[in-house]
């Protein structure tokens, strides 16, 4: 199976903060990579597909890029409702995989 | 909108079969591929499996051995089975619609807001 990893697994910040989060896999993935929003109790929503396109919903602060084995998440600007954790999600082969999280939460 | 819900008991006791349904409303299950999803208290994110309308599956070899993923088409549902629990299925459990959006690539959009099941005698 492909491991995922992300760093930081935590990280503190502002509002108004650039934040960027590091999702690499174990092998290429082409750019078979989506990014996932989780607030504390509730389910995972889908921000970023084909690791830098945009659900319909997603603000622009929020962009995606890479491909092969290294992706990013930046949020170029924190908002409160950004405080939550993300995960990757690599759908190139089976089984699939997520990245072990990563919680972004207030300074 | 599409909505996802899930349902089924809260609580199993060890050794026995966990049952999940998930219900599909504001549109047909008979399209996309349906999968479920769990999430140990406080741990990231594990993919179970997926099942294509037609009734295709595929499995994550982990828990192959004990899943199966069965789909309704005249309900709008699809369903879990996982055999011979123990507490180490404990988790909250979510179902997903999976769209295909190109060869081979895929989202998994939207969610259910998933079901805690607790093993436990």
């Amino acid at each position: 199976a492909i491991q995922m990893t992300q760093s930081p697994s935590s990280l503190s910040a502002s509002v108004g903060d650039r934040v960027t989060i590091t999702c690499r896999a174990s092998q290429g993935i082409r750019n078979d990579l989506g990014w996932y929003q989780q607030k504390p109790g509730k389910a995972p929503r889908l921000l970023i597909y084909a690791a830098s396109s945009l659900q319909s919903w997603v603000p622009s602060r929020f962009s995606g890029s890479g491909s092969g084995t290294d992706f990013t998440l930046t949020i170029s600007s924190l908002q409160p409702e950004d405080f939550a954790t993300y995960y990757c999600l690599q759908d190139y082969n089976y089984p699939f995989t997520f990245g072990p999280g990563t919680k972004v939460d207030i300074k | 909108q599409v909505q996802l819900q899930e349902s089924g008991p809260g609580l199993v006791k060890p050794s026995e079969t966990l049952s999940l349904t998930c219900t599909v409303s504001g549109g047909s299950i008979s399209s996309y591929y349906w999968s479920w999803i769990r999430q140990p208290p406080g741990k990231g994110l594990e993919w179970i499996g997926y099942i294509h309308y037609s009734g295709s599956t595929n499995y994550n070899p982990s828990l192959k051995s004990r899943v199966t993923i069965s789909v309704d088409t005249p309900k709008n549902q699809f369903s879990l089975k996982l055999s011979s629990v123990t507490a180490a299925d404990t988790a909250v459990y979510y179902c997903a619609r999976v769209v295909e959006y190109s060869y081979g690539s895929r989202w998994f959009d939207p969610w259910g807001q998933g079901t805690l099941v607790t093993v436990s005698s």
